[in-house]
């Protein structure tokens, strides 16, 4: 069975500094890999998904991942974080989901 | 405009009692989920349903109840039987070709047991 795990359930940036969120997945099969964002007390949004075709993956608000099957691990950055980017963040894989319990991003000005 | 709708927003309940939750969409999707969701804990599924009149257990499924009797409709019952239901909840629904679906979330109900 596929299993997801996000490393760290807290990450804290300044404002325009890098932001990066850690996945990694176990799986033999290709995997559907998928990072989603969610403001408290709100439902999740999806940012973007891996889906095979291309292994670095563009999504909203300026993220992206890159899909690393020797490392089996697919990574959410940002160049340049900004405050509106605090939320928490969640990796999520295979069809039904299986989801990382998450991690929450902070953004200091 | 399309989407999911969950309702209400909160909900309190005593022990002992069973609640539904509400879950519509317009998407016109196929196949719809629960989950729940405790902090640090990520989102757990509880049920899904990949066609109407059918439905799966998820890894939590036991003390909730669900059907499936339109394609719009979902709903989820917390029952007696479920020891620690205070939790948010949040259901989404995909296309359902069995692929990599985007799931779109609702906004959630948050229940309380009091």
């Amino acid at each position: 069975a596929q299993s997801v795990t996000q490393l760290g359930s807290h990450v804290s940036v300044s404002e325009g500094a890098l932001v990066l969120l850690r996945c990694n997945y176990s799986s033999s099969v290709p995997p559907y890999l998928f990072w989603y964002v969610q403001y408290p007390n709100q439902g999740l949004q999806l940012l973007l998904k891996y889906t095979s075709a291309a292994t670095l993956v563009k999504g909203i608000n300026g993220f992206e991942a890159e899909f690393k099957k020797s490392e089996t691990s697919f990574h959410l950055t940002k160049p340049s974080a900004h405050m509106s980017d605090a939320a928490e963040y969640f990796c999520a894989g295979n069809t039904p989901l299986v989801f990382g319990k998450g991690t929450r991003l902070s953004v200091i000005a | 405009d399309g989407g999911i709708t969950q309702s209400p927003k909160y909900l309190f309940r005593k022990e002992g009692q069973n609640v539904t939750l509400s879950c519509e969409q317009n998407l016109n999707h196929d196949a719809m989920y629960w989950y729940r969701q405790d902090p640090g804990q990520g989102l757990r599924l509880i049920y899904y349903s990949q066609i109407v009149n059918d439905f799966q257990k998820g890894d939590i499924a036991e003390g909730y109840s669900v059907s499936r009797e339109k394609k719009e409709s979902f709903p989820l019952t917390v029952t007696s039987a479920q020891k620690n239901p205070t939790a948010f909840y949040l259901c989404a629904s995909s296309i359902g070709t069995g692929g990599p679906d985007t799931q779109y979330f609702g906004p959630g109900t948050r229940l309380t047991v009091l």
